[in-house]
């Protein structure tokens, strides 16, 4: 079956710890995507990548890293300065470039939880 | 820039009757809208998605959304709610560069 996997379900984090989370697609999608989600707020951009090897900001960057090395594969790093990390990580994918990267039907995967104790 | 509002956090219906849920966007270049759908703890669904053409899209589950321009709405409905409809539900906007969504709204189903 096609579609998008990130794990853990469940991620616990110590404060002053980087934690990475895992997203992988394998629909052939050129563009991915993570949101951030907290009660209230729907979904928040943290970074997208239109292409290998090249990503962008979104609205809510600061304290996260991420890479794009491989197109199957977009992992969020959550690092020490992200002073409040605990929410629902999202990520999704879409066809991309062809259409524009905004304008194509996301796919999202299952979600992680991420809690700082 | 891209924006979209959803009216009530929440809406609570009984069981056989209308579901209405409110989505209002704001768009400097013409939308292409969507309607998502999240069960507790899951990933979320594409239930619909405007591009071009007909103003009333149908979706899956039996929902459907009609893109009013004049009223820059893009409403979703379902005749007869279902209890296996009670979830969260996003509206979103896409424009050139991003896509943006609603705060969601919660539907839940009374027996």
């Amino acid at each position: 079956d096609g579609g998008i996997t990130q794990s853990p379900k469940y991620l616990f984090r110590k404060e002053g710890q980087n934690v990475t989370l895992s997203c992988e697609q394998n629909l052939n999608h050129d563009a991915m995507y993570w949101y951030r989600q907290d009660p209230g707020q729907g979904l928040r951009l943290i970074y997208y990548s239109q292409i290998v090897n090249d990503f962008q900001k979104g609205d809510i960057a600061e304290g996260y890293s991420v890479s794009r090395e491989k197109k199957e594969s977009f992992p969020l790093t959550v690092t020490s300065a992200q002073k409040n990390p605990t929410a629902f990580y999202l990520c999704a994918s879409s066809i991309g470039l062809a259409g524009g990267v905004s304008t194509d039907t996301q796919y999202f995967g299952p979600g992680t939880r991420l809690t700082v104790l | 820039a891209q924006s979209v509002t959803q009216l009530g956090s929440h809406v609570s219906v009984s069981e056989g009757a209308l579901v209405l849920l409110r989505c209002n966007y704001s768009s400097s270049v013409p939308p292409y809208l969507f309607w998502y759908v999240q069960y507790p703890n899951q990933g979320l669904q594409l239930l619909l998605k405007y591009t071009t053409g007909a103003t009333l899209v149908k979706g899956i589950n039996g929902f459907e959304a009609e893109f009013k321009k004049s009223e820059t709405s893009f409403h979703l409905t379902k005749p007869s709610a279902h209890m296996s409809d009670a979830a969260e539900y996003f509206c979103a906007v896409s424009g050139r560069n991003d896509m943006r969504f609603g705060a969601g709204t919660r539907l839940t189903v009374k027996p």
